[in-house]
């Protein structure tokens, strides 16, 4: 099983608000990660946590505040967020040994008002 | 900044024709290099990871790696409309350490019947 939940779907938020992507997988990963896709780009990273600590960090701005709560969740606390920022929020996770083949999540598609 | 370069296309085959897709790379250190396939408005599938030099085939579809070259390619053979996608490109480099990937700007492909 390659499965990546991501929680919601669709979300819709202003500029003042505070909202959470939420991500849980149950593949026994311990690396996980958030990317960052508009419309017809490629994804691109934003961080990445290896056995629940943060690793890297894409010079991403602090209005994204990740969380990895265990080694089965990733959350991605959203805050005072731009019209710049609505995009499709992709979370992946791959084992931490040789081959580091990522999988994908279905996305959560975020459009900031 | 390393970089994965397709040709963005679109190409455009006939249904049962062999669809080619090229990428190359410029980290000549990179180790482990991937396709995914992207539908329009949907997450990202990984369908061949490919690790050393030569032919890897899985079904209807074959990942060609060429180290010396810096050039990996995927052939679809028996092409048909619902191969109809984006397939990205992407290659985990060896610096930042082996969970980033970079992804290449992808290349659309288009079956007709």
């Amino acid at each position: 099983d390659t499965e990546v939940t991501q929680t919601p779907k669709h979300l819709v938020m202003g500029m003042t608000n505070k909202k959470s992507l939420k991500c849980e997988q149950h593949m026994g990963h311990r690396a996980m990660y958030w990317y960052k896709q508009k419309a017809k780009k490629p994804p691109e990273l934003m961080f990445v946590y290896s056995y629940e600590k943060l690793s890297i960090n894409e010079s991403v701005p602090s209005r994204f505040s990740p969380e990895c709560p265990n080694s089965s969740l990733l959350n991605l606390h959203l805050h005072a967020l731009q019209p710049e920022d609505s995009a499709l929020y992709l979370c992946a996770s791959s084992q931490e040994s040789a081959g580091h083949e990522q999988y994908f999540g279905p996305g959560t598609r975020l459009t900031v008002t | 900044q390393k970089e994965v370069e397709q040709n963005s296309g679109p190409l455009s085959v006939p249904e049962g024709a062999i669809a080619s897709l090229n990428c190359t790379y410029s980290d000549r250190g990179s180790q482990s290099f991937f396709w995914y396939r992207q539908y329009s408005g949907k997450s990202p599938e990984l369908i061949m990871s490919i690790y050393s030099n030569g032919d890897k085939e899985d079904g209807r579809f074959t990942a060609q790696l060429n180290k010396a070259s810096q050039y990996v390619s995927l052939l679809i053979r028996d092409s048909q409309p619902s191969d109809s996608a984006t397939y990205l490109c992407a290659v985990n480099p060896r610096e930042g350490g082996y969970n980033k990937l970079i992804f290449g700007a992808g290349t659309r492909l288009a079956v007709h019947p």
